[in-house]
């Protein structure tokens, strides 16, 4: 099973900054990766996919990139409404998800 | 507006049965393969099972293979999935959700939307 390991743990920023989240894999995925963004009380909401397109309505200021082991996500500016959980899930081998980033208001 | 609703969560004893239910609406389901997943509390999400739009390929993770089964009905717009031999540890939130549909057809094992989840707590 591929393991995905997203750093860091929790990210503590203000709004208007600029914010970067990491997820490794213990083998290559090539660039079958997305990412996930959750709120309390909510299911995930699909933002990225391969590592670099944008799912529909996504804002522009959500990027991703990467391949193989190693993937980032950015959000070129912070919202208010950006301070939740961002989970990172390949589908390149077997499908898992990682333990998920944290950003918080600092 | 795409919905999937999902229903039939509860408490059950270890080594019991539930039967869980999602219901869709806004899109025609005999066109998209869907998939279950679950979460447990302060967990990432966790792939249970893939069932194509006919229904004719179905796949499951280990963690669940042998106990679970997947099942849908298109006419009824309604996807299943039975649990047998429950665990605690198959407590958590469990969501229906449908291959993203991207501008060039479907990602498969890629998910949106997702439903709000039933609550499954496997406990005695």
């Amino acid at each position: 099973e591929i393991v995905l390991t997203q750093s860091p743990a929790t990210l503590s920023l203000s709004p208007g900054e600029r914010a970067t989240f990491s997820c490794r894999a213990s083998q290559s995925v090539a660039k079958h990766l997305a990412w996930y963004q959750q709120k309390p009380g909510q299911p995930p909401r699909l933002l990225m996919y391969d590592p670099s397109s944008r799912a529909t309505g996504v804002p522009a200021r959500f990027s991703g990139s990467g391949s193989g082991t190693d993937f980032t996500l950015t959000i070129s500016s912070l919202e208010p409404e950006d301070f939740a959980i961002y989970y990172c899930q390949q589908r390149g081998n077997g499908i898992t998800f990682g333990g998920g980033t944290k950003v918080e208001i600092k | 507006e795409v919905q999937l609703v999902e229903s039939g969560g509860g408490l059950i004893q270890p080594g019991g049965s539930l039967r869980l239910s999602c219901v869709t609406s806004g899109f025609d389901l005999n066109n998209y393969a869907m998939n279950w997943l679950r979460q447990a509390p302060g967990k990432g999400p966790e792939w249970l099972s893939y069932i194509s739009g006919s229904g004719s390929t179905i796949y499951y993770a280990d963690s669940v293979r042998g106990r679970f089964t997947s099942s849908r009905d298109n006419a009824r717009n309604l996807l299943f999935l039975q649990m047998d031999g429950l665990r605690a540890e198959d407590s958590a939130l469990y969501y229906c959700a449908r291959d993203y549909e991207g501008p060039v057809g479907s990602v498969r094992y890629t998910f949106d939307p997702w439903g709000q989840g039933t609550l499954v707590t496997v406990s005695s």
